[in-house]
């Protein structure tokens, strides 16, 4: 069965600090793997995906098929940045389902 | 381009009552969802529609009907309402012909149950 682990319910950071969320996956085939971010109260929203390799406010994700990771990463961390974070997994096998993680509430403390 | 778009917004619903929940996209979009947020459990898929006609069960259907009434248009209802469905409700839309399982997200409906 496909899975997406966020080991973390809960990350807080300082202001500058570096950041990262990580995400793991079980799927053996070829995944299609999703950063979304939710601002307080507000609707879901992309952050990244896997393919095109983009980093998107200072955020990036590689992934890592040996690992079977995908972790999210920023080098400095600002208070815009808290939210919460979902890793989302879709695979040729879920029809057009994404598999989400359980999230990661990201606090970036002043 | 209004993307996704859910109506209520909030909602309060006394137990046994029932509600419609309404949801369109006009992106054209084959496939359309309906997902439950709770604290500490993510995103819960209820039930999904992979195109036009065809509605089918996810993670979480008990307690829910959906109709896809359209392409554009997919409802979810409430028949007899419980406190254990206090919740935000989302609704998504995808086109993986598009070759990506990219899920675009309407703004959410919170709904309490007294």
């Amino acid at each position: 069965a496909q899975r997406v682990t966020q080991p973390e319910k809960l990350l807080s950071v300082f202001k500058g600090a570096p950041v990262e969320l990580k995400c793991n996956y079980s799927y053996s085939g070829s995944p299609e793997l999703f950063w979304y971010v939710q601002y307080s109260r507000q609707r879901l929203q992309l952050l990244l995906r896997h393919i095109s390799r983009e980093s998107i406010k200072g955020f990036t994700a590689d992934l890592n098929k040996g690992e079977t990771s995908f972790h999210l990463k920023k080098p400095f961390a600002q208070e815009e940045d808290s939210a919460m974070y979902y890793c989302a997994l879709g695979t040729e096998t879920s029809g057009s389902r994404l598999t989400f993680g359980e999230g990661t509430q990201l606090t970036v403390n002043p | 381009n209004a993307g996704v778009t859910q109506t209520p917004k909030f909602q309060v619903l006394k137990t046994g009552q029932s509600m419609t929940l309404q949801c369109a996209q006009d992106m054209n979009h084959n496939s359309m969802y309906w997902y439950r947020q709770d604290p500490g459990m993510g995103l819960r898929l209820i039930y999904y529609s992979a195109s036009e006609g065809t509605t089918d069960k996810g993670e979480v259907p008990n307690g829910y009907n959906v109709s896809r009434l359209n392409k554009r248009e997919f409802s979810l209802r409430l028949e007899s309402a419980a406190p254990s469905q206090t919740s935000v409700y989302f609704c998504a839309s995808s086109e993986v012909a598009l070759s990506s399982y990219e899920q675009y997200f309407g703004p959410g409906t919170r709904l309490t149950v007294t």
